[in-house]
């Protein structure tokens, strides 16, 4: 069975570039049909999809975090990762990554999750 | 961005009762909607996608139905396991949004 963990640093400070990866064990990342996604969780509050990145390095971002974000692929260590640039104290929030599903090349639904990692913006 | 709208926030139920959440889409979302599970400190459980197909593994008292823009989730007869909050997500437009989520208490 598939599975994701989510690591990274904890902390991070204003301004600075937030950086997690994913690693996936249990599967291939470049087996289809699935792509890699980053979704996150503020404190209390509901689930935000931040975007994906497919094993081709092809990616799709949420339009409100493109500007910040950049997502890539390591496909010889079956790992993908997050880069969110220019953090503020709203960016305080579970990290998840998923597994996504497709079907004909159209991405469909997260079928796994890692447990979560907890990144809090402060200085 | 298409906005998901669920209801209730916060359903009180007790065992064995059948219970209903309901997820209201922006604009027409055909049946591109999928129910997730959650508990405290844990990561979303998928339950059902395409509106209605069961996940497996997935106890076979979750159901889901609906399409367009109406969809439902519903529990026929809630077990002690089942309190957590539940998410339904839009999966047809980018960007993908979820609803705000339904906490299931014990009443």
């Amino acid at each position: 069975q598939v599975q994701l963990q989510e690591s990274g640093p904890g902390l991070v400070k204003p301004s600075q570039t937030l950086s997690l990866t994913c690693t996936v064990s249990g599967g291939s990342i470049t087996s289809g049909p699935y792509y890699w996604n980053w979704i996150r969780q503020h404190p209390e509050k509901g689930l935000e999809w931040i975007g994906y990145v497919y094993y081709t390095r092809s990616t799709e971002y949420n339009p409100s975090l493109k500007s910040r974000v950049t997502m890539s692929v390591d496909t010889s260590r079956n790992q993908f990762s997050l880069q969110l640039r220019s953090v503020t104290a709203a960016d305080t929030a579970i990290y998840y990554c998923a597994r996504g599903y497709s079907s004909n090349l159209v991405p469909w639904y997260f079928d796994y999750w890692g447990q979560g990692t907890l990144i809090i913006v402060s200085s | 961005d298409i906005q998901m709208t669920q209801s209730p926030s916060t359903l009180s139920a007790s065992l064995g009762d059948r219970v209903t959440i309901t997820c209201r889409a922006s604009q027409n979302i055909n049946r591109w909607l999928a129910w997730y599970q959650q508990k405290p400190g844990k990561a979303p459980k998928l339950l059902i996608y395409k509106a209605s197909t069961l996940q497996s593994g997935v106890p076979s008292r979750f159901s889901g139905s609906g399409s367009g823009k109406e969809f439902t989730l519903t529990i026929s007869s809630l077990q002690p396991d089942d309190f957590a909050t539940y998410y339904c997500l839009q999966y047809d437009t980018y960007p993908w949004t979820f609803g705000q989520g339904t906490k299931m208490e014990n009443k």
